[in-house]
C-alpha cells in the first residue's frame, strides 16, 4: 500500500514564526502535492511538484514556499505564520502521467495563535 | 479554482439504509474519483472511474461514471456506523496533468 507520511498530527505555532511541514512518500511517486483544508472550503490546492526541484503554483500560495530536495520528501514552509494559516494541512502523492489517483497523508493540523 | 458540486452538505441516515451521493461539474472529466474522510484523518480513496459509463464497486459501495462525462454517482448499501465520514468526490480534466478538482465534500451521519 502507498504510504504518505506527515510529519507531525498537531501543531501550534506563534504569529511570525517560520514553520516547516514535512511530507514523505515510500512510492517513488513523481508527483507531490500540499493542501490545506478548510470548513466550507474543501480542499485548496497550494503548491505541487512533478520532479525533484520543481514546483508549481496552485490555488492559493501566497504566505507559503516549498522545497523537494528529494523525490521522496516535499516540504511546505509557512515563511512568517499568520492567523489565517491555521487550518488542516494535507500531503499527496501520485504516479507521474495523468489520471492517476492521488493518495492522501494524515493530515497536520496547524494552529497559528 | 474550480470546484465540483456536492449536495447537500450533510446527510443523516439511518443504520441498514442505502445511501446515494452525486457530484455534478459544468466541464468534462476524463477521471472520477471518490475519497472518504473520517475526522482527523486524511482522505482515503474509496474508488477511481476512468471510462465514461463505468460502473465500479467496492463493497458495499458502487460507484458510476456519468455517459455525458460531467457527473457520477456513489452508492453506500446497507450503510454501517463506520460508513460516518466525509465524502468527496475529485475529478481530472480533460488533457489536464495530475491536478485535481475537488467537491466540498458530504458530511454523512448514521444513526443506530
Amino acid at each position: 500500500d502507498v504510504k504518505v507520511t506527515q510529519s507531525s498530527r498537531y501543531l501550534v505555532k506563534r504569529t511570525g514564526e517560520k514553520v516547516f511541514l514535512e511530507c514523505v512518500q515510500d512510492m517513488d511517486h513523481e508527483n507531490m502535492f500540499w493542501y490545506r483544508q478548510d470548513p466550507g472550503l474543501g480542499l485548496r490546492l497550494i503548491y505541487f511538484s512533478y520532479d525533484v526541484k520543481m514546483k508549481e503554483k496552485g490555488d492559493t500560495p501566497e504566505g507559503y514556499s516549498v522545497s523537494r530536495e528529494k523525490k521522496e520528501r516535499f516540504s511546505l514552509i509557512l515563511e512568517s505564520a499568520s492567523t489565517n494559516q491555521t487550518s488542516m494541512y494535507l500531503c499527496a502523492s501520485n504516479v507521474g502521467g495523468a489520471y492517476q489517483p492521488q493518495h492522501f497523508g494524515d493530515g497536520t493540523r496547524l494552529s497559528i495563535l | 479554482g474550480q470546484q465540483l458540486n456536492q449536495s447537500p452538505q450533510s446527510m443523516f441516515i439511518q443504520e441498514g439504509e442505502d445511501v446515494s451521493m452525486n457530484c455534478t461539474s459544468s466541464s468534462i472529466f476524463n477521471t472520477w474519483l471518490w475519497y472518504k474522510q473520517d475526522p482527523g484523518e486524511g482522505p482515503v480513496l474509496l474508488i477511481a472511474l476512468y471510462k465514461a459509463g463505468e460502473l465500479t464497486s467496492n463493497g458495499r459501495l458502487t460507484a458510476q461514471f456519468g455517459i455525458t462525462r460531467k457527473d457520477s454517482f456513489l452508492n453506500i448499501s446497507a450503510s454501517i456506523p463506520s460508513d460516518v465520514g466525509i465524502y468527496f468526490c475529485a475529478g481530472q480534466p480533460t488533457g489536464a496533468n495530475s491536478k485535481l478538482t475537488f467537491g466540498k465534500g458530504i458530511t454523512l451521519s448514521v444513526r443506530p
